[in-house]
């Protein structure tokens, strides 16, 4: 079975300022990741995939995350945030083959300060 | 990509009805995923709807408490039964499009029980 940890339930930052969120996953089998974000009071969006090749991947709205397989993570940066990306963010993992069911993780909520 | 609505989008209830959740996909997709979302929380896997068979469900979740429905490749429905407060959560549908490893999501039903 697959897990996902992401290390931050909060990050606070300025606007235009750097930032990264993390997410570790566990697994016993080739995974897929994902990174989600969800607006208040909205669905889940997709940012993000990997599903195979280059580890690092671009993704809507900026944003990049980076597959590191020897550390099972993939965090999600962005050089410079702005006030209407404070949303919660989701990692997610499935397995390569199967059923491809998602298993979340807690989520990080990003806020912007001005 | 796919767009998926939900019907309705929110929903007060007294305890011990039901409810019945709708959820149409504008493509046809080959998986249809139902989760829970407790407030303040993540995402749960609840169950995943087959065309004209029964839903498989996970750990914690049974089919009398949770009746799913998909007749068709764009439609099933979630049925919460015999509610009580603890079932207060966002439930959301997601589908999974042919040959793609994403997953597209609606915008949720928010249910607050009484």
């Amino acid at each position: 079975a697959q897990s996902v940890t992401q290390l931050d339930s909060q990050v606070p930052v300025f606007e235009e300022a750097p930032v990264e969120l993390r997410c570790n996953y566990s697994s016993s089998v080739s995974v897929y990741l994902f990174w989600y974000v969800q607006y208040p009071n909205q669905g889940l969006q997709l940012l993000l995939k990997y599903l195979s090749g280059s580890t690092l991947v671009k993704g809507i709205n900026g944003f990049e995350a980076e597959f590191n397989k020897s550390q099972t993570s993939f965090h999600l940066r962005k050089p410079s945030v702005h006030i209407s990306d404070t949303a919660e963010y989701f990692c997610a993992v499935s397995e390569s083959q199967g059923a491809q069911k998602l298993v979340f993780g807690q989520g990080t909520r990003l806020t912007i300060n001005p | 990509s796919a767009v998926i609505s939900q019907k309705p989008s929110r929903d007060i209830c007294q305890r011990g009805t039901s409810l019945t959740i709708q959820c149409q996909v504008d493509s046809q997709v080959t998986m249809m995923f139902w989760y829970r979302q407790q407030p303040g929380q993540s995402l749960t896997l609840i169950a995943t709807a087959n065309q004209g068979s029964e839903a498989t469900y996970e750990s914690g979740f049974v089919i009398d408490k949770f009746p799913i429905s998909r007749p068709n490749l764009t439609f099933s429905t979630l049925t919460v039964s015999n509610m009580s407060p603890e079932d207060s959560s966002i439930y959301l549908c997601s589908g999974r499009l042919a040959a793609s490893y994403e997953q597209y999501f609606g915008p949720g039903t928010r249910l607050t029980v009484t």
